[in-house]
């Protein structure tokens, strides 16, 4: 159903990097800035990253994004446990999906 | 500080229409900076694009879904509503509704979500 590509899982130890893509087209990432949210289970979900690598107020450097082309990336330094959660890129959709898109969502596990 | 919370029936028949409210708070719906959504998370499955309202704008619904959904504002209460109509067991969902920052198309503010259940 989701038009942006993610990887189900990624895991890291504590204190290890991961890395999270998000795979898109010319209608949607490669046409509007992506944003990343972190969701966990019960709560709402928060802004990590918009306009592809801009951190909002109060958001840790350790999460950076970056999009080259038809794709983004989040990135976690420092892996802490309190960063196992769900995460998902977003962006618009200039075709014939027009709208809000958001992708499959990755679940991250800190060893 | 703004913060948005969903409310509205645990439990809806199939073929009904379940309508769900997002009361505001510490901001205002008229504001032209942004649209007010809602997004909604059915089990094991990713987020889902309902659609988004915009004051002075033109609303925008997710084509798959457009013909069922209905997005509207209440300025006097501060709140905006969501209507689904005709809804089956796929619908059962956790539905969030979100602020969308109109300049960076980004949902910066969500509410905790709302558990909607379809069943006979």
């Amino acid at each position: 159903q989701s038009v942006l590509t993610q990887p189900p899982s990624v895991s890291a130890a504590p204190g290890q990097k991961v890395t999270i893509s998000c795979s898109g087209s010319s209608s949607n990432i490669g046409d509007n800035y992506v944003s990343w949210y972190q969701h966990l289970p019960g709560t709402a979900p928060k802004l990590l990253i918009y306009e592809d690598d801009k951190r909002p107020s109060g958001i840790p450097d350790r999460f950076s994004g970056s999009k080259s082309g038809t794709s983004a990336t989040l990135g976690i330094t420092g892996l802490q446990t309190g960063d196992e959660a769900d995460y998902y890129c977003g962006t618009w959709d200039s075709g014939l999906s027009a709208g809000q898109v958001f992708g499959t969502g990755t679940k991250v596990t800190v060893l | 500080q703004l913060q948005l919370q969903e409310s509205g029936p645990g439990l809806v028949k199939p073929s009904e229409t379940v309508s769900l409210t997002c009361t505001v708070s510490g901001g205002s719906i008229t504001s032209s900076s942004y649209y007010w959504g809602w997004i909604r998370q059915s089990p094991g499955k990713g987020l889902e694009w309902l659609g988004s309202l915009s004051y002075g704008g033109t609303n925008f619904y997710n084509p798959s879904l457009k013909s069922r959904v209905t997005i509207s504002g209440d300025t006097s209460r501060n709140q905006f509503s969501l209507k689904l109509s005709s809804v089956t067991a796929a619908d059962t969902a956790v539905y969030f509704c979100a602020r969308l920052i109109l300049q960076h198309l980004a949902h910066d503010h969500w509410g905790h979500g709302t558990l909607v259940t379809v069943t006979s």
